[in-house]
C-alpha cells in the first residue's frame, strides 16, 4: 500500500516570498504520477501542478515548481512570489500509473500574510 | 472550463436515515470517483467508477455505501443507515480516462458537507 506524508501541518509566509512545502511517499511501484492539488476555504479542490514519475525534470506551472527527487521518494512543491489568494489548504497525492485511487497526505495550511 | 459540479452543497440527515448526494461530472470523462474527508483528516478514496460498474472501492465503502450512475450524466451515492461518523466531507470526481488513466488529472466538484445528527 502507499502512503503519503506532509510533515508541515501549517506555514506561513509573507506576501511575494516563497514557501516550500514538504511531501514523502512510500511506494514500491516504479511507473506512478504526483500531484499537488490546493483546497482554498471555498473548499474546491483545485490541480496545481503534476509530475510524471518516469520524467526526471521537475515540473512547474507559472509561480509553482516542484523538486521531485525519485529515489528519496520526495516531491517538494514551491510557491514562489506567494499571493494573497494562494492561502490554502495544501495536499499532496499520489497514485499508481494504472491505478484509479489517489491516496493523498494529511495536508499542509500556507497562510499568506500581506 | 468544464467543471465537476455537487449537490447539495450541506446536507444535514438524522442518524439512521439514507442519504443521496449528486454528481454531475464533466461530460466526456469517463472515470468517476467518490473521496471523503472527516474533519481534520485525510482525504480517503472510497469508489471509483467505469463503465457502468465499481471498478476499485476502499475498506471504507462497505454494504453501507453503493454508487449509481442512473443517466448519462448524474453519479449519485448513497449512504443507507447513516452512522454518526458518516459526517465528513464528501467530494466527487472524474478524469477523461483515456490512456493511462492514472496519469489524467482527476476534476474536483466543491464537495457536500453531510451532517448527521
Amino acid at each position: 500500500a502507499q502512503t503519503v506524508t506532509q510533515s508541515q501541518p501549517e506555514m506561513s509566509v509573507q506576501e511575494a516570498e516563497t514557501v516550500t512545502l514538504s511531501c514523502t511517499y512510500d511506494t514500491s511501484e516504479n511507473n506512478y504520477y504526483l500531484f499537488w492539488y490546493k483546497q482554498p476555504p471555498s473548499r474546491q479542490m483545485i490541480l496545481v501542478i503534476r509530475q510524471e514519475a518516469y520524467k526526471q525534470q521537475n515540473a512547474t506551472e507559472n509561480r509553482f515548481s516542484v523538486n521531485f527527487q525519485k529515489a528519496a521518494k520526495s516531491f517538494s512543491l514551491k510557491i514562489s512570489d506567494s499571493q494573497l489568494g494562494d492561502t490554502a489548504m495544501y495536499f499532496c497525492a499520489f497514485i499508481k500509473a494504472a491505478g484509479n485511487k489517489l491516496t493523498f497526505g494529511g495536508g499542509t495550511r500556507v497562510l499568506v500574510k500581506p | 472550463e468544464p467543471e465537476v459540479t455537487q449537490t447539495p452543497s450541506h446536507q444535514v440527515t438524522q442518524m439512521g436515515q439514507e442519504v443521496i448526494l449528486r454528481c454531475v461530472p464533466i461530460s466526456n470523462h469517463l472515470y468517476f470517483y467518490w473521496y471523503r474527508q472527516i474533519l481534520g483528516q485525510k482525504v480517503e478514496f472510497l469508489v471509483s467508477f467505469y463503465n457502468n460498474e465499481i471498478s476499485e472501492k476502499s475498506e471504507i465503502f462497505d454494504d453501507q455505501f453503493s454508487v449509481e450512475r442512473p443517466d448519462g450524466s448524474n453519479f449519485t451515492l448513497k449512504i443507507r443507515s447513516t452512522k454518526l461518523e458518516d459526517s465528513a466531507m464528501y467530494f466527487c470526481a472524474s478524469n477523461g480516462g483515456r490512456g493511462v488513466v492514472g496519469s489524467q488529472p482527476q476534476h474536483f466538484g466543491d464537495g457536500t458537507r453531510l451532517s448527521i445528527l
